[in-house]
């Protein structure tokens, strides 16, 4: 079935490297995309996000990529900080879908000191 | 606080026993959703509320699973007879109307049933 898939389930970077956090999504008809970070014992908490008919965009310090010809979305964070250590998921929206968010499985991101 | 609130935090309760969660919204907010995470994966869609629409319950597992919301106030997600596979965190978040309006979460509630 259609779903939303992560790449790489742990990501050790150092602190004040950038981290890329990769997103596979497989629903050709999903037309908006959402970052979530989610601490440990906490609920999501929202990033940043992206309509289909943008190919990036930026925040502060975090920047989301969508390649709609392969189906692939990314989470850049700029130099990295201890505090970024946590459960990075994708969510997409599917046209048609009405509200509800089919999320990934998530990715770990670990900082390393 | 003006964020989404959950209780119980956590909730332990033996096989076969109802439980009942409940969700408190952000005030304003005309959509509700919840939503259940299982241990080391992702979120899964269970139900949503928008205004005074009919719910979408397309993502309830079974019968076992029912929700209510009250108005744009709280809503309590009632598990009925409940499993070991039901464990999970439940998590409820709540939104303004649109479709690509930011869905904003609550702590969760952590079940677990022995």
């Amino acid at each position: 079935g259609e779903s939303v898939g992560l790449h790489l389930p742990t990501l050790s970077v150092q602190e004040g490297d950038n981290s890329i956090i990769n997103c596979a999504y497989s629903n050709s008809a999903s037309d908006y995309f959402i970052w979530y970070k989610q601490e440990s014992g906490k609920g999501p908490q929202f990033i940043i996000d992206i309509r289909s008919n943008m190919d990036k965009r930026q925040g502060q310090r975090v920047t989301v990529l969508l390649n709609k010809t392969v189906k692939h979305l990314s989470l850049q964070i700029a130099a990295t900080q201890p505090g970024d250590s946590a459960v990075y998921f994708c969510a997409e929206n599917l046209t048609g879908g009405g509200n509800k968010l089919t999320f990934g499985t998530g990715t770990q991101l670990k900082v390393e000191l | 606080g003006a964020g989404v609130s959950q209780s119980p935090s956590n909730k332990v309760t033996e096989k076969g026993k109802d439980v009942e969660l409940r969700c408190d919204p952000i005030s304003g907010h005309t959509a509700l959703y919840w939503y259940r995470q299982r241990l080391g994966q992702g979120l899964e869609f269970l139900i949503y509320f928008q205004g005074n629409s009919a719910p979408d319950k397309s993502g309830l597992p079974s019968d076992r699973f029912s929700a209510e919301r009250t108005g744009e106030s709280v809503s309590t997600l009632t598990i009925q007879r409940t499993q070991q596979e039901d464990s999970a965190v439940y998590l409820c978040a709540s939104s303004f109307g649109g479709r690509r309006e930011t869905q904003y979460f609550g702590p969760g509630t952590r079940l677990l049933v022995l």
